[in-house]
C-alpha cells in the first residue's frame, strides 16, 4: 500500500526561525502532492500544491515546498515563522490507483511557535 | 461563494446505532471525499463520490456507505457503531472527479462519539 510519512510529530520553534516539516512518500510513479493546514476545530486548508512543472512551489503566506522525485520528498519549510503559524500540517499525496487517484494523508506535524 | 457545511457540528451516539452525516460541496463541485480523523491522526480516506457514483474506496467496511445526490450534496452513513468510529468525520468537495489533481476544500467536520 501506498504511504506517506510525516517523520516529526512535533516541531517547537521561536518566532522569526526558519522551520522545515519533512514529507516523505513511497510510489515513485506519478503523483500529485499537497500542504494542508488545520487550525484547532477546523477543517483542514489547501497552503500548496505540486502538480507538475517548477519543482518548487510557494504560498501567498511564505511557505514554500520542493518536490525531489528521487528521494520521494516534499519537504515545506518556511525562512521566519509567527505565532499564527502554530497549526497542524499535513501532507498529502494523490496516488494512481486503478483509474482513479487515492488521496493519501500523512499524520501530521503540530507546528508550535514560541514568543 | 459558498464553501463546504457540515451537519451536524457535533453527534452522540450509543454502539449498534446507525448514523448519517450531511455535506453540501462548494459551489460549482462535483467531487465528494469523506474522510475519518481519529485523535492525533492524519484524514483516513473512506471514499469519494463523482457524478453520483462511488468512484474510489479506502480500506472501510461495507457498514461505511454513502451517497451523493444530483445537487452534489452527499451523505455518509454508518451501520451498527462500533466505539472505535469514534472520531472526526471531514468532507471535502472538489472539481474534476478522477483526476486527483485538483485540491479539495474541506468543511469543518461532524464530531461523532461513540459512548
Amino acid at each position: 500500500a501506498q504511504s506517506v510519512t510525516q517523520l516529526d510529530s512535533q516541531v517547537p520553534v521561536f518566532e522569526e526561525a526558519p522551520v522545515e516539516l519533512r514529507c516523505n512518500y513511497s510510489s515513485s510513479v506519478s503523483v500529485y502532492l499537497f500542504w494542508y493546514v488545520q487550525y484547532p476545530n477546523q477543517g483542514l486548508q489547501l497552503l500548496l500544491k505540486y502538480l507538475s512543472g517548477s519543482t518548487l512551489v510557494k504560498s501567498i503566506n511564505g511557505f514554500e515546498a520542493e518536490f525531489n522525485k528521487s528521494q520521494t520528498s516534499f519537504h515545506l519549510r518556511k525562512p521566519s515563522v509567527h505565532i499564527s503559524d502554530t497549526a497542524e500540517y499535513f501532507c498529502a499525496v494523490s496516488f494512481a490507483s486503478g483509474g482513479s487517484y487515492i488521496p493519501t494523508f500523512g499524520r501530521g506535524t503540530s507546528l508550535i511557535v514560541h514568543p | 461563494e459558498t464553501g463546504v457545511t457540515q451537519s451536524p457540528t457535533h453527534l452522540i451516539k450509543t454502539r449498534g446505532q446507525q448514523v448519517t452525516l450531511r455535506c453540501s460541496s462548494q459551489s460549482g463541485h462535483n467531487t465528494v471525499s469523506w474522510y475519518q480523523q481519529a485523535l492525533g491522526q492524519g484524514p483516513q480516506f473512506i471514499f469519494q463520490y463523482y457524478r453520483e457514483e462511488e468512484n474510489g474506496r479506502g480500506n472501510f467496511p461495507p457498514r461505511f456507505s454513502g451517497l451523493q445526490f444530483p445537487n452534489y450534496s452527499s451523505e455518509l452513513n454508518v451501520n451498527a457503531l462500533e466505539l472505535d468510529d469514534s472520531a472526526l468525520y471531514l468532507c471535502a468537495s472538489s472539481l474534476g472527479g478522477t483526476g486527483g489533481n485538483q485540491p479539495q476544500h474541506f468543511g469543518d467536520g461532524t464530531r461523532l462519539s461513540i459512548l
